[in-house]
């Protein structure tokens, strides 16, 4: 089975902080995604990243940058919190494909920004 | 507009009876479609993918797809309570060089099964 794992369900941190989301997989995936799902907004694309090193803004990246060092793990940073980055973070894997395929998706943390 | 819109709902149907929800795209270059299903507190799961016009069974679920239409749909057969979840429709547009994929979902709509 797949397995993408978030290293935190929940965070607490506050305005100001440096905040690092980590997401690791085990499936060799080439892609790897980062989302927030807000009540009544659905699930947000912030970035997503094909290779290595390669990342690609999504529709909300203002205030988040993203690290790609290794293959298996796709790191989310907040440079500098605000409260209104309160939300669940939701981390994707997925193969490569042409055509696209299928995401599968970490546990989710939980991040409330006080 | 946006590019993934879905009815959220909420969406109330019988236990035994047809649940249908819809989604439409506007990018006309997507080339794969998904549903996923998600219980509250959880992360979503895949039930469904779909590639090419027409329907796709797996079960008790029916993904149709019409490409002309920029129109997908799931239909949940025999509901059961357990059905109770939000579903999400996800459309990928593929990539033709680098950085062309995106994920997008629609905001998700709300089922519930009444027993």
């Amino acid at each position: 089975d797949v397995k993408v794992t978030q290293s935190s369900r929940y965070l607490v941190k506050r305005t100001g902080e440096k905040v690092f989301l980590e997401c690791v997989q085990d499936m060799d995936h080439e892609n790897m995604f980062w989302y927030r799902q807000d009540p009544g907004l659905g699930l947000r694309l912030i970035y997503f990243s094909y290779d290595v090193k390669m990342k690609e803004k999504g529709d909300i990246p203002e205030g988040y940058s993203v690290s790609r060092e290794k293959k298996e793990r796709f790191s989310l940073i907040l440079e500098s919190a605000s409260t209104n980055q309160t939300s669940m973070y939701l981390c994707a894997s997925s193969v490569r494909d042409r055509v696209g395929t299928e995401a599968f998706f970490g546990q989710g943390t939980r991040l409330t920004v006080v | 507009q946006k590019e993934v819109e879905q009815n959220s709902g909420p969406l109330s149907v019988p236990e035994g009876a047809i649940a249908s929800l819809n989604c439409t795209y506007s990018d006309r270059g997507s080339q794969s479609f998904f549903w996923y299903r998600q219980y509250s507190g959880k992360s979503p799961e895949l039930i469904m993918s779909i590639y090419s016009n027409g329907d796709k069974e797996d079960g008790r679920f029916t993904a149709q797809l019409n490409k002309a239409s920029q129109y997908v749909s799931l239909l949940i057969r025999d509901s059961q309570p357990s059905d109770s979840a939000t579903y999400l429709c996800a459309v990928n547009r593929g990539w033709s060089n680098f950085g062309n994929e995106k994920l997008t979902f629609g905001t998700g709509t709300r089922l519930t099964i009444i027993p």
